[in-house]
């Protein structure tokens, strides 16, 4: 059985960097059938893709339009996990956070995290 | 990219039938059979309902059925439960090679 255990801060002054992890167990990080996201939802943007690390023979990211210059998301294959980081964050991006796996194959979000509430306040 | 449209709000009594929108572009639902649904009851990550417009993951239920036309896909509950009383969200994969997702719509079972 696929799951994943999100961990990080659930609070970031303005301008810093927020930073989440996410725990894979029962899967690979590195498998080449799926891919690792992240997507974000708050009252305001609803759900919110921002973007996602996966193998084919090498890594890849895909990642939103609108956050391509603040995202970096990684993968950590010695630990099974990978990670979102978001820099200059403002209270806008104030929200719940998850982190969930797409299948290659049917390109829709099969496994999700329990989310992380994280707010962005001085 | 900007987001699915889909209907606030809809309502259906125990036994009928309701069916959700969701309105995207050529660039998106348009463009590829990748449209999938989500359930989230209050509190909870949501959960996957239907995917590649039609297909039922393994364990829900034969009361969702999707379907698409052009560049508007929809769900269809029928026999409603309260138990599907939530909020329902569509997505698709996009030619941008991204996903964007419609804003969600409130299913209450009176």
């Amino acid at each position: 059985q696929v799951q994943l255990q999100q961990s990080g801060p659930g609070l970031v002054k303005p301008s810093q960097t927020l930073s989440l992890t996410c725990a894979i167990s029962g899967d690979s990080v590195s498998s080449n059938s799926v891919a690792w996201n992240w997507i974000r939802q708050s009252p305001s943007r609803g759900l919110e893709w921002l973007g996602r690390t996966y193998y084919r023979s090498k890594w890849y990211n895909d990642y939103a339009v609108s956050m391509k210059s603040r995202i970096t998301i990684n993968p950590d294959t010695s630990k099974n996990q990978f990670s979102l980081q978001l820099n200059s964050v403002t209270p806008g991006d104030t929200a719940l956070y998850y982190c969930a796996r797409d299948r290659y194959d049917i390109d829709a979000f099969d496994i999700w995290g329990q989310g992380t509430m994280v707010t962005v306040s001085s | 990219q900007s987001a699915l449209t889909q209907p606030p709000s809809v309502s259906g009594s125990p036994g009928q039938s309701v069916t959700i929108s969701c309105t995207g572009t050529s660039s998106d639902v348009g463009s590829y059979n990748r449209v999938s649904w989500y359930q989230q009851p209050p509190g909870t990550a949501p959960k996957l309902m239907i995917y590649e417009v039609s297909n039922r993951p393994s364990g829900v239920p034969d009361r969702f059925s999707g379907s698409k036309s052009g560049n508007t896909a929809s769900l269809t509950i029928s026999g409603l439960q309260a138990e599907d009383e939530a909020d329902y969200y569509c997505s698709s994969y996009t030619t941008s090679g991204t996903f964007v997702f419609g804003g969600g719509t409130k299913l209450t079972v009176l």
